[in-house]
């Protein structure tokens, strides 16, 4: 079955401790994102790789990294979490350069006391 | 900065009621305009992508219209059952302006329906 998987679904966390959220997919895409997403806001992009050892900034991307080393994955790095970026995270992919679907994650619940 | 409108923010329909709600981007350099559909609980799921100036797509009861030269489109929803309560995305993307860039997809707030049985 094609699928992003996300790894944890929720998570609470304290300021300042490191953490990594997890994302594969099984469908060969070249492109994924992360995105976040806050009550009355639109999905925001924070980073996005269009092939293995290429990422880029999106709109908000201060505090945090990511890293593609395979083309399955694509994990979401917060060094430092802050209370600001406790959010709901998806991410994605897609086939890259095409007007194509993009498939999300079931999403991963932060919060950061 | 790119914005894309969803209008109404949030929408109460009898079931059985049709229903509409709109979408609105700029109308320069356009790409392509995406609906989503998003569960709570679950992860937003592809309805349409539309390209084309006048494109109609069709899906069971949900049916979609862009006008790209004013900048809109609306969803359509026609006998509403509750299994359609759900909020509904757009995101309209932006010819890429150099080769290999980003198709970045610029997203509403979205509309969510609730249907009332």
């Amino acid at each position: 079955e094609a699928q992003v998987t996300q790894n944890p679904r929720y998570l609470i966390t304290v300021t300042g401790k490191k953490l990594t959220v997890t994302c594969s997919q099984n469908m060969n895409h070249e492109y994924m994102s992360w995105y976040r997403q806050d009550p009355g806001l639109g999905l925001r992009q924070i980073y996005y790789s269009m092939n293995v050892e290429v990422t880029d900034k999106g709109d908000v991307p201060e505090g945090y990294k990511v890293s593609r080393k395979e083309k399955r994955n694509f994990p979401l790095i917060l060094e430092s979490p802050s209370p600001n970026q406790t959010s709901l995270y998806f991410c994605a992919s897609t086939e890259r350069g095409k007007v194509d679907t993009q498939y999300f994650g079931p999403g991963t619940r932060l919060t950061v006391l | 900065i790119l914005n894309v409108e969803q209008s109404p923010q949030s929408l109460h329909v009898q079931e059985g009621d049709s229903t509409n709600f709109t979408c609105s981007f700029p109308s320069s350099n356009f790409y392509a305009l995406h609906w989503y559909r998003w569960e709570t609980a679950k992860s937003p799921e592809a309805l349409f992508v539309m390209t084309l100036n006048g494109d109609e797509k069709k899906k069971g009861r949900i049916s979609a219209t862009l006008n790209t030269k004013e900048g809109y489109s609306y969803l359509y929803i026609k006998g509403s059952q509750p299994e359609d309560s759900a909020t509904y995305l757009c995101a309209f993307s932006e010819l890429p302006q150099r080769a290999n860039s980003n198709y970045q997809l610029i997203w509403g707030a979205g509309t969510k329906l609730i249907i009332k049985p």
